[in-house]
Order: C-alpha cells, then sequence, then structure tokens
C-alpha cells in the first residue's frame, strides 16, 4: 500500500529565499507524480506533473524533481514571494492501486514580506 | 475552457439528514474522481468513474454514501443520513480518457458540515 510523507510539515521563510519542500513515497512503482497547492478554503491547483520516465519538470520559479528508485521528489521554489504562501501537497499514482492519487499531508509555507 | 465545478460549496445540515453533493467536470474527461479531506488527515480517494461505471469504489467508508453519474456527465455523491464523522471537503476531480498518464484537474470543493 503506497504511503506518501511530506517534510516539513509547515515551513516560513523570508521573502526572496529559495526553498526546497520534500515528498517521499513508499512504493516507487509509480506512474506519476503530481504537486498541488492549495489555498485556503479553495480547491487544488495541479503545479507539476511527473511522469515516472521523466527527472524534472519546471514551470516559471518552480522545479519538481522526481527520483523514482530512492521515492523521492523535491519541489524547489525561487525567489520566493509572499504568494507563494499557501499548502502545497504531493500526490502519486501508482499501477496497484488504479487511477487514484495517494496524498501527503502537505507542507504550510508562508513567505513573510 | 471551464474547469471543473462543484455545488454547493457549502453545506451544513444535522445529524440524520441527507445531503446530495454535485461535480461537473471538464467537458470531454471521461474519467471522475471523488475524493475528501476530513479535518487533520490527508486527502482519501473514495472513488473512480469511467463515463458511467464505476471503475474503483474501494474508497467509499460505508453503505451510507452512494454516488453515480448518469449519462457519463455530471456525477452526484449523496450521504444519507449523515454523521457527524462525515464532515470534511469533498473534492471531485477529472482526467482524461485512458490510464496513468493523465493529470488530475480538482474543483473547489464542497465543504461539508454535519452538526
Amino acid at each position: 500500500k503506497q504511503e506518501v510523507t511530506q517534510i516539513p510539515a509547515a515551513l516560513s521563510v523570508p521573502e526572496g529565499e529559495n526553498l526546497v519542500l520534500n515528498c517521499s513515497f513508499t512504493d516507487s512503482a509509480i506512474y506519476n507524480l503530481q504537486w498541488f497547492r492549495q489555498d485556503p478554503g479553495k480547491g487544488l491547483t495541479s503545479l507539476l506533473l511527473i511522469q515516472s520516465s521523466q527527472r524534472e519538470q519546471t514551470s516559471g520559479r518552480l522545479n519538481a524533481s522526481l527520483d523514482k528508485s530512492s521515492g523521492r521528489s523535491t519541489l524547489y521554489i525561487a525567489a520566493s514571494q509572499p504568494g507563494d504562501s499557501a499548502t502545497y501537497l504531493c500526490a502519486v499514482r501508482t499501477p496497484g492501486e488504479g487511477n487514484k492519487l495517494v496524498f501527503g499531508a502537505g507542507t504550510i509555507l508562508r513567505v513573510k514580506s | 475552457e471551464a474547469g471543473v465545478t462543484q455545488f454547493p460549496s457549502h453545506s451544513v445540515i444535522e445529524k440524520g439528514q441527507t445531503v446530495t453533493l454535485r461535480c461537473d467536470p471538464i467537458s470531454g474527461h471521461d474519467n471522475l474522481y471523488w475524493y475528501r479531506r476530513v479535518m487533520g488527515k490527508e486527502i482519501k480517494f473514495l472513488l473512480h468513474f469511467v463515463k458511467e461505471s464505476k471503475q474503483d469504489e474501494s474508497g467509499m467508508p460505508n453503505n451510507r454514501f452512494l454516488a453515480e453519474r448518469t449519462g457519463g456527465t455530471y456525477s452526484t455523491l449523496k450521504v444519507q443520513p449523515a454523521e457527524l464523522e462525515d464532515s470534511g471537503v469533498y473534492f471531485c476531480a477529472s482526467s482524461q480518457a485512458g490510464q496513468g498518464s493523465y493529470e488530475q484537474y480538482f474543483g473547489p470543493g464542497t465543504r461539508l458540515t454535519v452538526t
């Protein structure tokens, strides 16, 4: 059974810092991994999708890497801004568990101005 | 292109009452998923439709929950009778046809409070 862990649970940084959010999963046989952002009281916004055959994906100031063999992914946010404050969630899709996404508990990020 | 929409955005009901949540997926998406997040826990999968068929309902907590997707378009999730532990945020997501690779797009969620 796939389990996803995100570290740290919460992070507070000053504006302008580069930061890394971590995600680990127990079953490395994944289809893909998605990073989401959730603002308070809002839905999930998909940030990046990495297929199992890929090593990284980039979108603007965001870069997500995937090391399938070690069961890890990182989300790198460059030059953080107060508008980046949100909860960041990672989720994986695993062949042995149908098409469902298995989510981590999330990292609550606060970027201080 | 419209995203995934959910109705209502909030619902407050008393224990023992019935509530029906609705999800409209992105047009043309055959796959539709329901998830929920209860207080302090991770988002958990409930079930998956492919068109009008239930592909996987392994996450449905008990028989008080009934999901339908008539005609393979919108879906409803009915909770009857509601219990206190059903409180949480219910998310719907959709993805294109096929398996494995396709990105799931989430709706804004329905916040359900059972008092």
